[in-house]
This record gives C-alpha cells, sequence and structure tokens, in this order.
C-alpha cells in the first residue's frame, strides 16, 4: 500500500526566505505527483502537476521535483511572502487510478 | 467556467442518519473522485466515477456509497452515520490524466 509522508509537519519562517518542503512516497510506480496548497477550512488549489516521466516542473516563485526511483519529491518556495501561509499537500496518483495524500506542511511565513 | 462546485456547504447530523453530498464537475471533465479529510490530516481517498461506475474504492466501509449521472455530476451518501463520519468531504474532477480539480468541500459534523 502507498504510503506518503511530508516533512516537515510544521514550519515557520520570516518573510523573504527561500525554503523546502519534502514528500516521500513507498511506492515508486507512480503516474504523476501533484502538490496542492490548502487555506484552513477550505478546498484544495493545485499548484504544480509533475508526470512520472518529468524531473521538475516551475510556476512563478515555486518549483517542484521528482526522484521516482528514490520515492521522492521536493517543492521550493522563493522568496516566501506572508500570503504563502497555508497548508501544502503533496499527492501521488498510483495503481488503477488511486490517489494517495501526505498529511501535509503547514507553513507560517512571519511579517 | 464554475470550476468544482460542492452542495452543501455545511451539514450536521445525528449518529444513525444517513447523508448526501453532491458535486458537479469542472466542465468538460468526465472523471469525479470524492475524498474525506479529518481535521489535521490529508484527504483520504473514498472513492472514483467515471461513465457512471464506481470505477476505484478506497478502504472505506459499504455505509460510503455513491453515483454518478449522464452529466457526470456525482452524489456521495453516508448511511448508519458514525461520529468519526465527521470530516471535510472533498470532491476533485479531471479528464483523463490531467490535473485534478477540487470543490470546496462540505463540512460534516456528526453529533
Amino acid at each position: 500500500k502507498q504510503e506518503v509522508t511530508q516533512i516537515p509537519a510544521a514550519l515557520s519562517v520570516p518573510e523573504g526566505e527561500n525554503l523546502v518542503l519534502n514528500c516521500s512516497f513507498t511506492d515508486s510506480a507512480i503516474y504523476n505527483l501533484q502538490w496542492f496548497r490548502q487555506d484552513p477550512g477550505k478546498g484544495l488549489t493545485s499548484l504544480l502537476l509533475i508526470q512520472s516521466s518529468q524531473r521538475e516542473q516551475t510556476s512563478g516563485r515555486l518549483n517542484a521535483s521528482l526522484d521516482k526511483s528514490s520515492g521522492r519529491s521536493t517543492l521550493y518556495i522563493a522568496a516566501s511572502q506572508p500570503g504563502d501561509s497555508a497548508t501544502y499537500l503533496c499527492a501521488v496518483r498510483g495503481n488503477f487510478n488511486k490517489f494517495y495524500f501526505g498529511s501535509g506542511t503547514k507553513l507560517n511565513v512571519k511579517p | 467556467d464554475a470550476g468544482v462546485t460542492q452542495s452543501p456547504t455545511h451539514l450536521i447530523k445525528t449518529r444513525g442518519q444517513q447523508v448526501t453530498l453532491r458535486c458537479s464537475p469542472k466542465s468538460g471533465h468526465d472523471t469525479v473522485s470524492w475524498y474525506q479529510q479529518a481535521l489535521g490530516q490529508g484527504p483520504q481517498f473514498i472513492f472514483q466515477y467515471y461513465e457512471e461506475e464506481e470505477r476505484q474504492r478506497g478502504n472505506f466501509p459499504d455505509r460510503f456509497s455513491g453515483h454518478q449521472f449522464p452529466n457526470y455530476s456525482s452524489e456521495l451518501n453516508v448511511n448508519a452515520l458514525l461520529l468519526g463520519d465527521s470530516a471535510l468531504y472533498l470532491c476533485a474532477s479531471r479528464a483523463g490524466a490531467d490535473t485534478q480539480y477540487f470543490g470546496p468541500g462540505t463540512r460534516l459534523t456528526v453529533l
């Protein structure tokens, strides 16, 4: 059974710092990996989708990498801002179109 | 494009009751998935519908059932509600291997 782990569970940084969020998964047989942002009590907003054949994706200040063989992905956020404060979730799409989420990293960016 | 919509926004039920949650997918999407997200946890995959059939199912009891209509909208039904069913229920839609788009969720409270 696929297990997705996110480290750290929570992170507090001053505004302007560059930061890295980590996601690991136990079964490397995935179709894609997706990073989401979730604001308190709200739904999920897709940030980046990386297909299994890709190594990274970039969108603005966000960069996500994927190392399928080692079961790892990182989300890099450059020049963090208070508006980036949210919970960040990674999800993998595995066999039979099942999706598995990590528990998330709760990010607080202090002004 | 309205994106993924869910109704109702909030719902309060008592133990033993039954509940129906509704989801309308993003325009052009034919696959709908349902997730349960307990407080402080990542979403857990309940099941997925495509062409009006349940295609994949997560580790949830038969009390959880669903339906997909010809217009691709979907319902999630939960019978014999338990306190532990209290959660945010998220619906996601996609087309093929593309990104999943999530709705804002329905907050279910079981008393």
